[in-house]
């Protein structure tokens, strides 16, 4: 059975660092894209990126260079999100999810991020 | 890349037929038939309802069909139920190699 299975709730304060991260199993997690997408309070999904686990080949949204990393570890089939210095609107619910084709139909939980000074 | 244009709601009767439209230009939609839609009812994960433009994973409910055409994706709800009330969204490759939503749509059964 294909899961994702994210890490827990975070609540940050502005500036502070975040990583939180993605587990891939039931799947061959290093030959299949796996991104990240963002849903803030009450608005809709945005790709925030995509990677590649077996060379990590990363495609960022353009509206999310240059502010978040998308990493992973085949090791441990995971992937990451990870900001280095939170802002306010940051706040939102993040998926992880797979973007192609069937395994579209597997996302995982969500991980909501809370940043309040 | 900007989003794909959705309207941002559609209602019906119980019994009848909509379509959500999801119109993107030809470097997304219309140059690949790479276009998924996701159901999200609220506080939930987004469901594939329809992937590669017209194909259905298994227990999705086949009232539920998509279609393309230029640049313009289509989700179609026959024989709308109460339970298919929720936000819809569509998603498309891009010719950047990432992937677009678009606006998202809410659907109303009246």
């Amino acid at each position: 059975e294909v899961q994702l299975v994210q890490s827990g709730a975070e609540v940050k304060k502005p500036g502070e660092s975040l990583k939180i991260s993605c587990k891939g199993s039931g799947y061959r997690f290093t030959t299949n894209w796996i991104g990240w997408v963002r849903q803030m309070p009450g608005k809709g999904l945005e790709w925030m990126g995509i990677i590649f686990p077996s060379d990590s080949d990363t495609r960022y949204s353009p509206s999310f260079q240059g502010q978040v990393t998308i990493s992973a570890d085949k090791s441990i089939s995971t992937a990451y999100l990870q900001w280095s210095s939170l802002e306010a609107s940051d706040t939102a619910m993040y998926f992880c999810a797979l973007p192609t084709g069937l395994l579209g139909r597997f996302w995982g939980q969500g991980t909501l991020v809370t940043v309040s000074s | 890349q900007s989003a794909l244009t959705q309207p941002a709601s559609v209602s019906g009767s119980p019994g009848q037929s909509i379509t959500v439209s999801c119109t993107g230009t030809s470097s997304d939609v219309g140059g690949y038939n790479l276009v998924s839609w996701y159901q999200q009812h609220p506080g939930k994960a987004p469901q594939l309802m329809i992937y590669d433009v017209t194909y259905r994973p298994s227990g999705v409910s086949n009232r539920f069909s998509g279609s393309k055409s230029g640049n313009t994706a289509s989700l179609t709800i026959s024989g709308l139920q109460a339970e298919d009330e929720a936000d819809y969204y569509c998603s498309s490759y891009t010719s950047s190699s990432t992937y677009v939503f678009g606006t998202g749509t809410k659907v109303t059964v009246l």
